[in-house]
């Protein structure tokens, strides 16, 4: 197992164009989270999923954003109409069910909103 | 709503020398757990040390060990003999237990930049 694979680690993209990331977690994590880090700040949880079911959602994650993990396995997230406010790390983080166990994470996907 | 405060913005610690990162939180929940994440740069967010709240013993990881105070809503790591590879963001993050309904997502601090001198 390689871990938490992102893709693409970075995007440059231009105000006002869809973007979609994607995060294929450890295989046998049922749990997947996304998370977002602006610079000089933690990461904010956006969402999480329970295999294939979307339990959690932040509210800094707006109507512009959509989530999802389709098969339970790999998850996409995207951002429609970007704004530069929208420039920062997309973090994607696994774990399992067990309430003991911890999340990993990906290296991320760094997107600017030019 | 639960809050973690990391007061350091930046830290610097001599190679071989020891150096203790602070970490507060707020909740009122009493099942939760806390963690310290390391994330070099341009690297992956790793685990460094988890801390359950229930239990009173400090963690310890090698060379990476916290001084856990509940009453005080206190979670400091303590790196001993710090090595060039410890420099990083280390951020301290907090997760409510699963009798809180936990879904398992992570609410973290700003984070602590540390650098290690040669």
């Amino acid at each position: 197992d390689t871990g938490v694979s992102q893709d693409p680690r970075h995007k440059i993209t231009k105000r006002g164009q869809n973007v979609t990331f994607r995060c294929d977690p450890i295989s046998e994590h049922n749990r997947l989270y996304w998370y977002r880090q602006t610079l000089g700040q933690g990461p904010e949880f956006l969402t999480y999923f329970q295999n294939e079911a979307q339990l959690e959602k932040s509210r800094l994650l707006s109507d512009r954003f959509s989530a999802e993990r389709p098969k339970g396995s790999f998850s996409t997230l995207e951002i429609q109409r970007t704004e530069q406010g929208d420039s920062a790390m997309y973090l994607c983080a696994s774990s399992s069910h067990r309430s003991n166990t911890e999340a990993f994470f990906g290296q991320g996907t760094r997107l600017t909103v030019v | 709503a639960q809050t973690v405060t990391q007061s350091q913005p930046e830290m610097s610690v001599q190679e071989a020398e020891t150096v203790t990162l602070s970490c507060t939180y707020d909740t009122s929940e009493s099942d939760y757990y806390l963690f310290w994440y390391k994330q070099p740069p341009s690297r992956q967010m790793i685990l460094v040390i988890r801390q359950e709240a229930y239990k009173q013993q400090n963690a310890t990881e090698n060379r990476f060990s916290v001084n856990f105070q509940k009453a005080a809503k206190s979670f400091s790591l303590k790196i001993s003999d710090s090595q060039l590879g410890d420099a990083a963001m280390y951020f301290c993050a907090y997760r409510s237990g699963v009798r809180g309904g936990s879904q398992g997502n992570l609410i973290f601090g700003k984070g602590t930049k540390l650098s290690v001198k040669p």
